[in-house]
Formats: C-alpha cells, structure tokens, sequence
C-alpha cells in the first residue's frame, strides 16, 4: 500500500493547455508539499499545506495552484504550460520536520 | 536568500572506501540537518537525520554537525556499489512541522566495483 501516491506518473502535453498532478497520502501526516526538480536535479519547494495553511514559495508563477479537498490530498493544478514547466514534480508528506515521505513523482513534459 | 551548497561531484571511489559527502548552509540559525539518497528516476529517500552538533552513526552511514562552521557531511563506511546515487543535504530552520526543507543541489557518488 503505497504511503503517497501520485498519478500520473508521466505526462506530457502541448503548450497553453492545463493539466492537473494528484497526490494522496495514506500516513496521515498534517503536512504536504510540492516540489519541482528539474533538468539539474535541483529539488525546490513550490507549496507547503498544513491545517489549511497555504503557504507558497513567492517565486512559484501564479499559473500553478495546490487544491486540497482535504488533509490526506493536495493536487497540483497548473494553467497555461510552457516549455520551462517541463521537470519532475514531487509531492511529499511530512508528520515532524523532516520526515518526508515522497511520492514517486510526475515526470511532466511540455512540448 | 537561505541556500544549501554541495559539490556537485560526481564523486569515484572504489568498493570498500569511506565516502565523504560535504555540505554548507546559509542560515545560522538552522536547526534541522538531513540526508536523502535518490537513485536516478526515483523519488529521494531519507537516510540521515541530525539536529545537534557531533556526530551519528546508523550502521555503515555516519552524520556529522558543526553549527558554527555552518557545515554538515556524511561519511559512508565500506561503500558499496549499490550506494550508488545523488546524495541530497536538506536543512531546515524549524525543528517543529511548521518548516519547509531547503535542499541542495545533491552529490553525485559512483562506487565502482
């Protein structure tokens, strides 16, 4: 039973659309977050979600949107993709600090 | 800006050798010390974490803290060719579940049979 889960695994469209990562956490952790790693493997913080506190990495365009229906889910919504939005995106969860569990990631590629 | 640098590497060393990995940070008042291990299309993992300065030992892997040097590494004790893999440093200023963690650019380790 998978502890975060992310779906899809790879997904690749064209510029301009929108498109939407889920994730969904089964520890029952008060924390989720975004990350984006891209082509150099440098992992930054896009979202962080707890008790209904949004907080965002101000250099994170406001194209991108987390959506959490609920503590154990927060999506990842993204409008108007452009070609720098091509990375791997991970969601990870957390109880205490730095207790991440990631998801096995989305592997996002605009064309 | 609060930044976390590592050698990029990639770092050699053969079957059996102690690998250090080092790792700076910005923010002196830090207080939460990690290292995750990704292997190429996986998703990180944790294998270390610290919070005060000396060092910890969890098997082959030891982590070391020096706040007033603002530096952290890992050494890897009789390396094997599976420990192969990008070595992330992640630090965060909180030590509660209120922080987000700042990662390094990780370092790359090839343990060559």
């Amino acid at each position: 039973d998978t502890a975060v889960s992310q779906t899809p695994k790879y997904l690749v469209t064209q510029m301009g659309n929108d498109k939407s990562i889920k994730c969904e956490q089964n520890l029952g952790h008060d924390t989720m977050y975004w990350y984006k790693q891209d082509s150099k493997k440098f992992l930054k913080i896009m979202f962080s979600y707890n008790n209904k506190e949004l907080i965002i990495n101000e250099t994170v365009p406001n194209r991108f949107s987390p959506k959490s229906p609920d503590k154990a889910h927060l999506n990842l919504h993204i409008n108007s993709l452009e070609l720098g939005d091509s990375a791997v995106y991970f969601c990870a969860s957390s109880q205490d600090i730095g207790g991440y569990t990631f998801g096995s990631g989305t592997r996002l590629t605009v064309v | 800006q609060k930044e976390v640098e590592q050698n990029s590497g990639p770092l050699s060393v053969p079957e059996g050798a102690i690998a250090s990995l080092n790792c700076t940070y910005s923010d002196r008042g830090s207080q939460s010390f990690f290292w995750y291990r990704q292997y190429s299309g996986k998703s990180p993992e944790l294998i270390m974490s610290i919070y005060s300065n000396g060092d910890k030992e969890d098997g082959r892997f030891t982590a070391q803290l020096n706040k007033a040097s603002q530096y952290v590494s890992l050494l890897i004790r009789d390396s094997q060719p599976s420990d192969s893999a990008t070595y992330l440093c992640a630090v965060s200023e909180y030590g509660g579940s209120q922080g987000n963690l700042i990662f390094g650019k990780g370092t790359k380790l090839s343990v060559k049979p």
